[in-house]
């Protein structure tokens, strides 16, 4: 099966920096990267998300990227705030109508520094 | 719209009990999919649902049940729990044909002793 792994589990960055989350992924029949952030004592929440047909794509201050060939997938922050600080958890799937199972990270801590 | 309602909130166990919890997905979502989430574990998926049939089932014990009616509300059952078994229990739904965009509930925390 998949198999999901993602880096670094903590990261720690001052206000105003950028962040970068790493993800890799096993299964090359993958084609679908969603990202979820998940706030303390609070359920986790669709960000971003990007298919295997696009290799960037963009909404504000964050942005996902694929490398299909080195089936790899990164989350960057731009311009971080103090409510970025959260668990970042990346996903991926093959969708296959019936037959996909979203296999996740392991997440990464995300603090921001004021 | 309300939103994801999982029930109840928080529950303790014993060991060799067995616990039910419930979902409601948002009115309209036909997907429904439930996570275990532990510490250092992430989300580990344990089944998924659509129109009333399980259509895909992680790689859990099988005490690990659920199902599905009608109107798009779930139940998880776990049998002879184990300690291991405590963990936050998540479930979300989905508008489309396929887990994509998951919409989650606040989970349930089971915790078993």
């Amino acid at each position: 099966g998949e198999n999901v792994e993602q880096h670094p589990s903590t990261l720690s960055v001052q206000e105003g920096d950028s962040a970068v989350i790493k993800c890799t992924y096993s299964d090359s029949a993958s084609n679908y990267f969603p990202w979820y952030k998940q706030e303390l004592g609070k359920r986790p929440q669709l960000i971003i998300d990007i298919r295997s047909n696009v290799g960037e794509k963009k909404d504000q201050r964050i942005a996902v990227t694929l490398n299909k060939t080195a089936k790899h997938f990164s989350l960057h922050i731009t311009e971080t705030q103090p409510e970025d600080s959260a668990v970042y958890f990346c996903a991926a799937s093959k969708v296959d109508f019936g037959n996909e199972k979203l296999t996740f990270g392991t997440g990464t801590r995300l603090t921001i520094i004021p | 719209k309300a939103g994801v309602t999982q029930t109840p909130r928080y529950l303790i166990k014993t060991r060799g009990q067995q616990v039910t919890l419930s979902c409601s997905p948002i009115s309209g979502h036909r997907s429904v999919s439930w996570y275990q989430q532990t510490p250092g574990q992430g989300l580990q998926f344990l089944f998924e649902y659509f129109s009333e049939t399980q259509r895909n089932k992680g790689n859990f014990p099988g005490r690990f049940s659920g199902r599905q009616f009608s109107n798009s509300r779930s139940e998880m059952n776990v049998s002879t729990l184990e300690l291991g078994d405590s963990a936050l229990y998540l479930c979300a739904s989905s508008p489309g044909l396929w887990s994509e965009k998951l919409f989650f509930g606040s989970g349930t925390q089971l915790s078993v002793l």
